[in-house]
């Protein structure tokens, strides 16, 4: 069964930096492209960044680029997001989903980790 | 970026009634493969969402045959042909043919009327 837990959200103030980490299990991790999606509270989903499954294509929304950055440690079957100088506008429940075989995404998701940027 | 809109936006449906969300890109998701990357979600109430329907009309592994995808170019439909109560929820549809970045709709709110 494949599964995603995602870890390390939590209260942090502007201009800090957090980072969240996926654990995945039940396929061969190594494989798969990854992604992080978020969701601000009571909005809709935003695409964050995806990493494919050597690190050699890495990709990001431009409300991130330069502050986030997706890393994968395959041998630890772990997928991480680095933010820093985080703003308000960046709280929200961070996903992690992985992308299927056929070119079709986020074929499954993990249950989310919140972070809250405030002072 | 592609701009992914639905209607509508809340939808109330009797149960056992049908029920479909309609979804615009503002360009054709026609890739050059010649295959059309749409995609659709449900996001229960409190839970994760769950990937229903990829490339227009494929059905994930689990999903109810009730659900169904059609469409082609820049309008998509998803349909529920009998409403049940576990199909309360938000339904997105996203786009990953010109991608990044993947671009979702607005979500729609489906409830029970």
């Amino acid at each position: 069964e494949v599964q995603l837990v995602e870890s390390g959200g939590g209260l942090v103030k502007p201009g800090g930096s957090l980072r969240l980490s996926c654990a995945a299990s039940g396929f061969t991790f190594s494989s798969y492209s990854m992604n992080w999606v978020r969701q601000a509270p009571g909005k809709g989903l935003e695409w964050v960044s995806s990493i494919n499954s050597g690190s050699s294509y890495i990709y990001y929304a431009d409300s991130v680029k330069g502050r986030f950055t997706i890393s994968r440690d395959n041998a630890k079957n772990s997928l991480y997001l680095q933010m820093d100088s985080l703003r308000a506008e960046d709280t929200a429940v961070y996903y992690c989903a992985r992308d299927g075989w056929d070119l079709d995404p986020f074929d499954y998701w993990g249950q989310g980790t919140l972070v809250t940027v405030s002072s | 970026d592609v701009v992914m809109t639905q209607s509508p936006l809340s939808l109330p449906v009797t149960l056992g009634q049908p029920a479909s969300i309609s979804c615009r890109s503002s360009q054709s998701l026609v890739y050059i493969d010649g295959n059309t990357y749409l995609n659709w979600f449900q996001q229960r109430p409190g839970q994760s969402p769950r990937r229903l329907i990829y490339k227009v009309s494929n059905r994930d592994s689990g999903v109810p045959d009730r659900f169904s995808g059609s469409g082609s170019g820049t309008d998509f439909t998803l349909k529920i042909s009998r409403v049940e109560a576990e199909d309360v929820g938000v339904y997105y549809c996203m786009q990953s043919t010109h991608w990044p970045p993947y671009t979702f709709g607005q979500g729609t709110k489906l409830e029970i009327k």
